[in-house]
């Protein structure tokens, strides 16, 4: 099955720093990728879809300010996380379509964010 | 998007049979995703159902009835490593999942 790569798997910031997450698909192009967050025991949130070449679609009740979403070519999309807040500590989960003789979603590794 | 409900938790013991049902009410539903997610990992990939019927893989089987808005998920034979979460999640056409709380099993020896 395809792949999508997701770096780093865990990261430590302090409080008002920028962190940065990317999202590959690595054996196939993605015009679509989606970034959810979780929090501990609950389910995953979509938080925005990240659209090759044009601004990311944000959630409701999500900054867009505050979580910048680049989709600069067909397999690379990134999150930054902006002035972290302990609050922002969790688990960030990328996700890529594919479409071939059915609809195929392909989730990332996961980052877990930890912010001090 | 769809709203996916499906059960908190679950527990049953070594050998049995689990069913984990879902129901969901859709907005452009294009297929049912199953994933397993333990504690502290991305979700991994179980099936996914866009016609209605029944799909078996080894000891994993799911099910899907798109007229009453209905799936479940059948763990045959648990093993202490299928405690887990599962999440039901609904797609669209755009590969936008929307996800179920998801059920907690808990295997017993």
């Amino acid at each position: 099955g395809a792949v999508v790569s997701q770096h780093p798997s865990w990261v430590i910031c302090k409080s008002g720093t920028s962190v940065k997450i990317e999202c590959r698909s690595l054996d196939f192009q993605a015009t679509t990728m989606f970034w959810y967050r979780q929090f501990p025991k609950q389910s995953l949130m979509l938080m925005a879809t990240s659209n090759e070449g044009s601004k990311a679609t944000y959630e409701q009740g999500v900054e867009k300010d505050k979580f910048l979403i680049n989709h600069a070519s067909l397999t690379l999309s990134t999150l930054t996380v902006t002035s972290a807040h302990p609050e922002d500590s969790s688990f960030y989960i990328c996700s890529a379509g594919s479409s071939g003789d059915r609809i195929e979603a392909f989730f990332g590794q996961g980052t877990r964010l930890t912010v001090v | 998007g769809q709203n996916i409900d499906q059960p908190t938790e679950m527990t049953a013991t070594e050998g049995a049979i689990v069913q984990i049902n879902c129901t969901y009410q859709t907005s452009g539903f294009n297929g049912l995703f199953w994933y397993q997610q333990h504690a502290g990992e991305a979700p991994t990939f179980l099936s996914y159902n866009v016609l209605d019927g029944l799909e078996e893989k080894g000891r994993f089987s799911s099910f899907l009835s798109r007229s009453k808005g209905y799936s479940y998920l059948l763990l045959k034979e648990l093993q202490m490593k299928d405690s887990a979460s599962y999440l039901c999640a609904g797609v669209d056409g755009d590969y936008k999942l929307s996800f179920g709380a998801g059920t907690t099993v808990t295997v017993r020896a």
